[in-house]
């Protein structure tokens, strides 16, 4: 089975600074697909970028970034120029191309915070 | 386009008694998936539905049970509640379901139905 492991419970960043958030993951397949999730206070979970194990260039999207160490089995969010908007819960996610349909394998969640 | 809808957003129950939420999915999407968010156990896959049929399953108990209809709506069932059932409980769809990655398989969440059981 997989598994994903988010070993910061909280972090904080000023606003305007950088932040990176770390994800290790466990698995035996060659194929699967790897997310970052935003959950607000709202509780509505965000897609905020993916990353396809295949692909050695690492997923951008504006102001997020990811570093994915494949024989490392890593998979961190660099949040440049961070906004107050981003504090929230960030979830690292799997999801296995081969056997498991659109099921998601969470991390334990990373408390963002952003100070003025 | 209308977002994941989930009904109802809050419910409170006692223990012994029974539930069922509702999800709507995004109109065209066929697949839904079921998950539940507690503090202590964080998010858990519960189980997936696409076109009708039950694709994928978690560990949960029997207790827990879904089904999905038609229109692509899916329902969740838990009988006999037990305080540990308390939690947010998501779902999400998607156009499709598996394979490679695409907007046709692309998660979106919808806003939790939060579950109180005393």
């Amino acid at each position: 089975a997989q598994t994903v492991t988010q070993s910061q419970p909280e972090m904080s960043v000023q606003e305007a600074e950088t932040v990176t958030l770390s994800c290790t993951y466990d698995t035996s397949e060659s194929d699967y697909y790897l997310f970052w999730y935003k959950q607000p206070p709202s509780r509505q979970m965000i897609l905020v970028i993916r990353q396809e194990a295949y692909k050695q260039q690492n997923a951008t999207e504006n102001r997020f970034s990811v570093n994915f160490q494949k024989a490392a089995k890593s998979f961190s969010l660099k949040i440049s120029d961070s906004q107050l908007g981003d504090a929230a819960m960030y979830f690292c996610a799997y999801r296995s191309e081969e056997t498991s349909g659109s099921r998601l394998t969470f991390g334990e969640g990373t408390q963002l915070t952003v100070n003025p | 386009k209308a977002g994941v809808t989930q009904t109802p957003r809050y419910l409170i129950k006692t223990r012994g008694q029974q539930v069922t939420l509702s999800c709507s999915p995004i109109s065209g999407h066929r697949s839904v998936s079921w998950y539940q968010q507690t503090p202590g156990q964080g998010l858990q896959f519960l189980f997936e539905y696409f076109s009708e049929t039950q694709r994928n399953k978690g560990n949960f108990p029997g207790r827990f049970s879904g089904r999905q209809f038609s229109n692509s709506r899916s329902e969740m069932n838990v009988s006999t509640l037990e305080l540990g059932d308390s939690a947010l409980y998501l779902c999400a769809s998607s156009l499709g379901t598996g394979g490679s990655l695409s907007s046709y398989n692309e998660q979106f969440f919808g806003p939790g139905t939060r579950l109180t059981v005393l």
